[in-house]
């Protein structure tokens, strides 16, 4: 079984540029996710999808960062314009359902450097 | 808000020995799960627990899961170079299933 693809794997951009990132879950997985992994911290949700409506997008920056998943499949993470604060990893995951206590399997990551 | 407190950050051990990475929360969790993740990868899956009392192992780990379901541990026994990584243990606060995590213990097996 193919896990989550993620790409790019890396991405250099000087700041007020635009970024766009690309995730394919699992197939058959319902809910996708969307996490940002500063050095030396833990992964923040950013966004969750169910098929292709948003679960929860409270912690994503709605002024820079947009999140898409038009078919219920892939999903594009954007940031524009993209800020110094703002270098690190994005993750993206899947679940089969959502549903509570079930498993997420995850991406390889894009490690963000913005200069 | 919630969050998760991971004891120690990092720990460095000699190939053979055995160590323990803890993880407690403010307040009662409906599932805590143990990543591990290695550096420039993704994470990966060890276990998830969901009662109070839970024990799970896999391996030379084993997680716990406290009565009251705020605290957990994972411990390693006799520790092999492959065991270094950070792990991370996640929470589900609500129910929803998105999960949030701990800042990671970072772990060094000296050979």
């Amino acid at each position: 079984e193919a896990g989550v693809a993620q790409s790019p794997r890396y991405k250099i951009i000087e700041k007020r540029q635009s970024v766009a990132f690309w995730c394919n879950p699992i197939s058959g997985h319902a809910t996708l996710y969307w996490y940002q992994q500063i050095l030396g911290q833990g992964p923040k949700l950013l966004i969750q999808f169910q098929n292709n409506g948003v679960v929860d997008d409270s912690q994503l920056p709605k002024d820079r960062f947009s999140a898409e998943r038009l078919k219920g499949v892939d999903s594009t993470l954007k940031i524009q314009p993209a800020k110094l604060e703002d270098s690190a990893v994005y993750l993206c995951a899947s679940s089969r359902m959502g549903a509570s206590n079930e498993k997420l399997f995850f991406g390889s990551g894009t490690q963000l450097s913005v200069l | 808000s919630q969050e998760l407190e991971q004891s120690p950050q990092s720990l460095i051990v000699q190939e053979g020995k055995n160590l323990t990475i803890n993880c407690t929360s403010s307040k009662t969790l409906y599932g805590l799960y143990w990543y591990k993740q290695k550096y420039g990868e993704g994470l990966i899956f060890l276990m998830m627990l969901q009662k109070g009392g839970e024990e799970k192992s896999h391996e030379k780990i084993t997680a716990k899961l406290d009565e009251k379901k705020q605290q957990s541990s994972l411990h390693i026994t006799a520790s092999q170079p492959s065991h270094a990584g950070i792990y991370l243990c996640g929470a589900d606060g609500t129910g929803a299933n998105n999960l949030f995590f701990g800042t990671g213990t970072r772990l060094t097996v000296i050979p």
